[in-house]
């Protein structure tokens, strides 16, 4: 039995460049969420989806992040040109209902 | 909007009795989840109430009450692996996210 798994595990990155992280989650799981963490604060929502279709998305997602979760399995995280406030733990998720969650084990992105 | 409030941290000695409470505002309200992370690991699900009363799991359990916008995670026998921190959750009034906490940091002394 395999759970969620994230790769990269870390990325360091300069400002401005662009980046993507996958998610694979626990394969009879439909539901998919990417979160983000910084130090000292629990998980903030990014965004959802159901099997391939994204249902929500947060405030805190700007025009320089996407996401997608082609036909329904992986999904992956872009950020464009990003900046030192990106700098976070992006954590993904995978569910059968909203309420309990199975997380990966994240991907550390650092911005310089 | 939502938010959870709970204590920053809490210290407890091996094998005592720790209680850590989450007080809640929120929309739409369908239960409460409780969450462990370890330093540098993933958040793990611990339980989730959706009626009030008290759900047990071995050494843990997690109240609920609906009229108080409360609930708490107690964990008995503490052990030093129980040392993490401890996040409550609500459902973020639609069918995808969860609204977390800002988690309490549980220090287990010897």
């Amino acid at each position: 039995d395999t759970g969620v798994s994230q790769n990269p595990r870390h990325k360091i990155t300069k400002r401005g460049q662009n980046v993507t992280f996958r998610c694979d989650p626990i394969s009879e799981h439909n539901r998919l969420y990417w979160y983000r963490q910084t130090l000292g604060q629990g998980p903030e929502f990014l965004t959802y989806f159901q099997n391939e279709a994204q249902l929500e998305k947060s405030r805190l997602l700007s025009d320089r992040f996407s996401a997608e979760r082609p036909k329904g399995s992986f999904s992956t995280l872009e950020i464009q040109r990003t900046e030192q406030g990106d700098s976070a733990m992006y954590l993904c998720a995978s569910s059968l209902v909203r309420d309990e969650q199975y997380f990966g084990p994240g991907t550390r992105l650092t911005v310089t | 909007g939502q938010s959870l409030e709970q204590p920053s941290e809490v210290t407890a000695v091996e094998g005592a009795i720790v209680q850590i409470n989450c007080t809640y505002q929120t929309s739409g309200f369908y239960g409460l989840s409780w969450y462990q992370q370890h330093d540098g690991g993933a958040p793990t699900f611990l339980s989730y109430n959706a009626l009030d009363g008290l759900e047990e799991t071995g050494r843990f359990s997690s109240f609920l009450s609906r009229s108080d916008s409360y609930g708490y995670l107690l964990l008995q026998e503490l052990q030093m692996k129980d040392s993490a921190s401890y996040f409550c959750a609500v459902g973020g009034g639609s069918q995808g996210n969860l609204i977390f906490g800002k988690g309490t940091k549980l220090s287990v002394k010897p």
